[in-house]
């Protein structure tokens, strides 16, 4: 069974672009989390979604934003990216529902670099 | 405001021996699952051990067990026989049951084993 997959592995942007990083999560899992972690602050929560709606976001500015489409895989976009952006974007999905000690499974991360 | 702390940025153990690390957290739920997550170099982030809140027994992972003390919020993780290959970021997390079940995470904690 095919794990959490993210793309691009890597990805390079200059100060003021758009980024668009991709998740697809393991199949049956309708939850997808996206988090940010920038050097040595640990990993910050960016968005959840479930069942394709936007169900919380952490303290991150509207620039950052994202989807989910009806296979459940997901988009996350930053736009007007500045330096700070750059981090390591993790992906995980989960199999949500209530009551249920399922726990997250991560993909391998899109490195963001904004020069 | 959820927030998880783990106090040790980094710790090392030699080969074989045991090595324990530190985690609290801070939520006003009485229902939650507790993780923890270890991340290698090759950044993909991998459940260790899991703890359901409800639950008095410690969970225990083959080498890996943990200490949960309820009432003074304390999740630590305990790794007996050290090897090599357990050199890793170890992040501590939970997540409530019901309302918005995002994972919180720590800063995590840098182990090196040495041979």
């Amino acid at each position: 069974e095919a794990g959490v997959t993210q793309s691009p592995t890597h990805l390079i942007k200059t100060r003021g672009q758009q980024a668009t990083l991709r998740c697809s999560p393991i199949s049956g899992h309708t939850s997808v989390y996206w988090y940010q972690q920038a050097l040595g602050l640990g990993l910050q929560f960016l968005l959840w979604y479930d069942e394709g709606e936007e169900r919380n976001r952490g303290n991150f500015p509207p620039r950052f934003s994202g989807r989910q489409f009806p296979n459940y895989s997901s988009e996350l976009n930053v736009n007007a990216l500045e330096l700070e952006d750059s981090a390591l974007y993790l992906c995980a999905s989960r199999w949500d529902r209530a009551g249920s000690n399922t726990e997250a499974f991560f993909g391998q991360g899109t490195r963001l670099t904004v020069v | 405001a959820q927030t998880v702390t783990q106090s040790q940025p980094e710790m090392s153990v030699q080969e074989a021996e045991t090595v324990t690390l530190s985690c609290t957290y801070d939520t006003s739920e009485s229902d939650y699952y507790l993780f923890w997550y270890k991340q290698p170099p090759s950044r993909q982030m991998i459940l260790v051990i899991r703890q359901e809140a409800y639950k008095q027994q410690n969970a225990t992972e083959n080498r890996f067990s943990v200490n949960f003390q309820k009432a003074a919020k304390s999740f630590s993780l305990k790794i007996s026989d050290s090897q090599l290959g357990d050199a890793a970021m170890y992040f501590c997390a939970y997540v409530l049951v019901g309302g918005s079940e995002k994972l919180v995470f720590g800063k995590g904690t840098k182990l090196t084993v040495n041979p």
